[in-house]
């Protein structure tokens, strides 16, 4: 089974609306940690946000936010008041425990329309 | 945030021909270090993880003899592609985690390499 599962191959937005990126995870440890990275076309991955398993309340980070369910083992990107500049692939990734290996979803490729 | 650079950002070189892309933590020590490859509009594909001191744990199916890895100190990995062929072509990314920072995974801005 994939680790991590991100339906949306690609979305679009207008601009100045909000977005919902999707991500459903599989896992049976109880530790975990769940990221969400974008990569423009220029390649590099930029980190945006990161929601702990144990984290009671949901992560945001300026117009990011996480919309953690744990019991759907859902992990989705909300990005309020999109720009231009949001254009890119995002990336759903989770690491298990304490260990080394991030395990990546197959990205979601976001097109903000002016 | 802690900054990891890749060098150079981008290579071709031709057939046969060996290859080096270094990965540098810049303002922390990093134990361990990864190198994954992307196709386009692919996912990030694990190919190693590094660990300073030590050899290489590769991952399935990653041929260790074509891409040579070595962690020689705490802030420098290299991967070096052995006689590339052009299906060698991709982009090449590195990671690594700082062991003061428990959760994260810092990347560096990536290789592009074109084998011709």
């Amino acid at each position: 089974a994939q680790k991590i599962t991100q339906t949306q191959p690609g979305m679009f937005v207008q601009e100045k609306e909000a977005v919902t990126l999707d991500c459903t995870y599989d896992t049976s440890d109880p530790s975990y940690g769940l990221f969400w990275y974008k990569q423009p076309s220029s390649g590099e991955m930029i980190f945006l946000i990161y929601q702990g398993s144990y984290d009671q309340q949901n992560a945001t980070e300026g117009r990011y936010s996480l919309n953690f369910q744990k019991a759907r083992k859902s992990a989705n990107l909300v990005i309020s008041a999109s720009q231009l500049g949001d254009s890119a692939m995002y990336f759903c990734a989770m690491r298990e425990g304490y260990g080394n290996q991030f395990y990546f979803g197959t990205g979601t490729s976001l097109t903000v329309i002016p | 945030g802690a900054v990891v650079s890749q060098h150079p950002s981008w290579v071709i070189c031709k057939s046969g021909t060996s290859v080096k892309i270094e990965c540098r933590s810049l303002d922390f020590q990093a134990t361990t270090m990864f190198w994954y490859r992307q196709f386009p509009k692919q996912s990030l594909m694990l190919m190693a993880t590094s660990n300073e001191g030590s050899k290489a744990t590769y991952e399935q199916g990653v041929e260790k003899d074509k891409f040579l890895i070595n962690h020689a100190s705490l802030t420098l990995s290299t991967l070096t592609v052995t006689s590339a062929h052009p299906e060698d072509s991709s982009f090449y990314i590195c990671s690594a985690r700082d062991p003061e920072d428990d959760y994260e995974q810092y990347f560096g801005p990536g290789t592009r390499l074109t084998v011709t």
